[in-house]
């Protein structure tokens, strides 16, 4: 089957950095999405990774870590906008090139 | 260069009648995808189809659901005679082609309330 698990929420301060953990057991994997979202907006591409390591865009990296299904999204210097739900989804061998979604991260920022 | 288009953004729909969901892609995709996201949860795939041809439907109700991507005009997801649980945010994606990294893009979303 497909799992995909990232915690529910989070809550971090202006300036600060915060990171969301996404582990997922699917039966294929090609490569790991994260996306934005925030409330009543579609979600938005953040970075995708294929292999393992850290990918770094601004003050947005990802991790990858494919031998233990694991990924992180790190948010550096927070901003007030970066309230959202952030999505980690995975694409795979599935049939027909399907990504599976998590259920999502809501992150909220203290000023 | 115009991004995914939905419409309508919202609709609202009373008991046992259709709700029709429409989707353009991207200019150049020719892949969409369907999604359902329900208040505090993560988007459920529903369907994959390219131009005339359904993909996988396995996320899809057996009952009440279908969907289309005729070969002129946008992709459309039916609803026959909705029920409250019905009620949520319909999104859909639309991407270039396959491969690993088939990127997707997001419309606006379909906010549909059965009253």
């Amino acid at each position: 089957g497909q799992n995909i698990d990232q915690p529910t929420e989070m809550t971090a301060t202006e300036g600060a950095i915060v990171q969301i953990n996404c582990t997922y057991q699917t039966s294929g994997f090609n490569g790991l999405f994260w996306y934005q979202q925030h409330a009543g907006e579609a979600p938005t591409f953040l970075s995708y990774n294929v292999l393992d390591g850290l990918e770094e865009k601004g003050r947005f990296s990802s991790f990858l870590s494919r031998s233990k299904g694991y990924s992180y999204l790190l948010l550096k210097e927070l901003q007030m906008k970066d309230s959202a739900s952030y999505l980690c989804a995975v694409s795979g061998l599935f049939r027909d090139d399907k990504i599976i979604f998590g259920k999502g991260t809501r992150l909220h920022i203290l000023p | 260069n115009a991004g995914v288009m939905q419409n309508p953004r919202h609709l609202v729909r009373r008991r046992g009648q259709e709700a029709r969901l429409r989707c353009s892609p991207m200019k150049g995709h020719s892949h969409v995808y369907w999604y359902r996201q329900l208040p505090e949860e993560g988007l459920k795939f529903m369907v994959y189809l390219q131009k005339e041809n359904i993909i996988d439907e396995s996320g899809m109700p057996k009952e009440r659901f279908s969907a289309e991507f005729p070969k002129e005009g946008p992709s459309i997801l039916r609803i026959q005679q909705v029920v409250r649980g019905d009620s949520a945010a319909y999104f859909c994606a639309s991407s270039p082609g396959t491969g690993p990294r088939n990127e997707q893009y997001f419309g606006p979303g379909t906010r549909l309330t059965v009253t």
